[in-house]
């Protein structure tokens, strides 16, 4: 079962716009993470940001959480075609312990040139 | 720094047989989780170890099940194959629960 849910399913903007992608999730959390994945490749990660923390950047990402609504969200700032990707969201939780890391529906984001 | 391989890359088997995919993470990481990857259900956590001790298990039927040598690699074993085995097999390892996973490029399996 996915814990946590990408919107929007798919996004296509022009290269140089920003590209927002939201995630929402139903528990508790410690971390949540975000990957990137090129077609039918593995997944790489992109940021982690722990339940105690706002907001995180890394170079033109930009994520945001929202513990109080169970929500995140990942800002890419002037997009480039090499961003073309589908973009996924991984929280553990509930939150103690150790949990298992399991991810969201992910965001297809077409980025045109 | 190798990242982390996973062997084969392609497998077609029938349908009845069984598959042991094969993953080597990072050195120095010894916890290693599997996902499956389908168009249709996403990716999906299989199991996750850790100094080889299964750590975490996710809702698939036992004919999935792992191991994790003492040096951190892993295997996955699945038997009696059914066509919806068919998937991209995912392996991603870490060094602990608040870094990130790397992943490896995965085992495209074909069940026929």
């Amino acid at each position: 079962s996915q814990q946590g849910e990408e919107d929007p399913q798919a996004l296509s903007i022009q290269e140089g716009e920003n590209a927002t992608m939201n995630c929402s999730y139903k528990t508790s959390i410690n971390n949540l993470q975000w990957y990137r994945q090129n077609s039918g490749r593995g997944l790489v990660h992109l940021i982690l940001i722990r339940s105690n923390e706002r907001e995180k950047h890394s170079g033109r990402l930009r994520v945001t959480l929202d513990t109080s609504k169970k929500s995140s969200s990942l800002l890419i700032t002037a997009s480039r075609a090499a961003d073309t990707a589908s973009y996924f969201c991984a929280t553990d939780g509930p939150s103690g312990g150790y949990q298992k890391v399991t991810f969201g529906t992910g965001t297809k984001l077409q980025v045109i040139p | 720094k190798a990242g982390v391989t996973q062997t084969p890359r392609y497998l077609i088997k029938t349908r009845g047989q069984q598959v042991t995919l094969s993953c080597s993470p990072i050195s120095g990481h010894r916890s290693v989780s599997w996902y499956q990857q389908t168009p249709g259900q996403g990716l999906q956590f299989l199991f996750e170890y850790f100094s080889e001790t299964q750590r975490n298990k996710g809702n698939f039927p036992g004919r999935f099940s792992g191991r994790q040598f003492s040096n951190s690699r892993s295997e996955m074993n699945v038997s009696t194959l059914e066509l919806g085995d068919s998937a991209l097999y995912l392996c991603a390892s870490s060094p602990g629960q608040v870094y990130g996973y790397t992943f490896g490029s995965g085992t495209r399996l074909t069940v026929v």
